[in-house]
């Protein structure tokens, strides 16, 4: 089966500008959901699709805005950038039950100058 | 306890010891509670899920247990081999869809 795959690997954005992270989701999962960690930090959830609807969301402004597709890959835009946007992006899918684990991908290393 | 909060914040031991961590999460709205081990340049990795109070689980060496009672969680290692070293984060699930995670362990396991 195909794991999860987020692109880019590493990406160098200027403040005030958007970005756009990319994460396919492992085959037969309908649940796709996305974390910031900053250093020294946990995995701070931003939110989370189930079906292309946002069904969950974390702590986070609504420039953090995001996408499910019908082949359930997944979009995160960020938009006017700030420097304290500079963190480690991560997507996780799953199937929606209750006692499934999340599959991570590599993440995107994001830094915001 | 409105956060997840996990200790010790690292921990460095000899091959061979047996080790525990501590995970502390909210004792309300609990959906399942999650570990998984991340290891340096790859993916946090599920080791389980739990979902009941009263929960054990085990995968080899490694074993936890679950109290959402009191909201609680140990994630033990029986004889740590250096290929135990990583961090080991635990994460709590709610009822409004939203999962948050622990600053997570950092264990060093020392040939």
């Amino acid at each position: 089966e195909t794991g999860v795959t987020q692109s880019p690997t590493h990406l160098i954005k200027t403040r005030g500008q958007q970005v756009t992270l990319r994460c396919s989701s492992q085959s037969g999962h309908n649940t796709v959901s996305w974390y910031q960690q900053a250093l020294g930090q946990g995995p701070q959830f931003i939110f989370q699709y189930y079906r292309e609807e946002e069904n969950g969301r974390g702590n986070f402004p609504p420039r953090f805005s995001g996408l499910q597709f019908p082949n359930y890959s997944s979009e995160l835009n960020v938009n006017a950038l700030e420097l304290d946007d500079s963190a480690l992006y991560l997507c996780a899918s799953t199937h929606w039950r209750i006692n499934s684990p999340l599959h991570f991908g590599n993440g995107t290393r994001l830094t915001v100058t | 306890i409105l956060n997840v909060e996990q200790s010790p914040q690292s921990l460095h031991v000899q091959e061979g010891d047996s080790t525990n961590f501590t995970c502390s999460f909210p004792s309300s709205n609990f959906y399942a509670l999650h570990w998984y081990r991340w290891e340096t340049a790859k993916s946090p990795e599920a080791l389980f899920v739990m979902t009941l109070n009263g929960d054990e689980k085990k995968k080899g060496r490694i074993s936890a247990t679950l109290n959402t009672k009191e909201g609680y969680s140990y994630l033990y290692i029986k004889g740590s081999q250096p290929e135990d070293s990583a961090t080991y984060l635990c994460a709590f699930g709610s009822i409004n869809n939203d999962m948050r995670f622990g600053a997570g362990t950092r264990l060093t396991v020392k040939p």
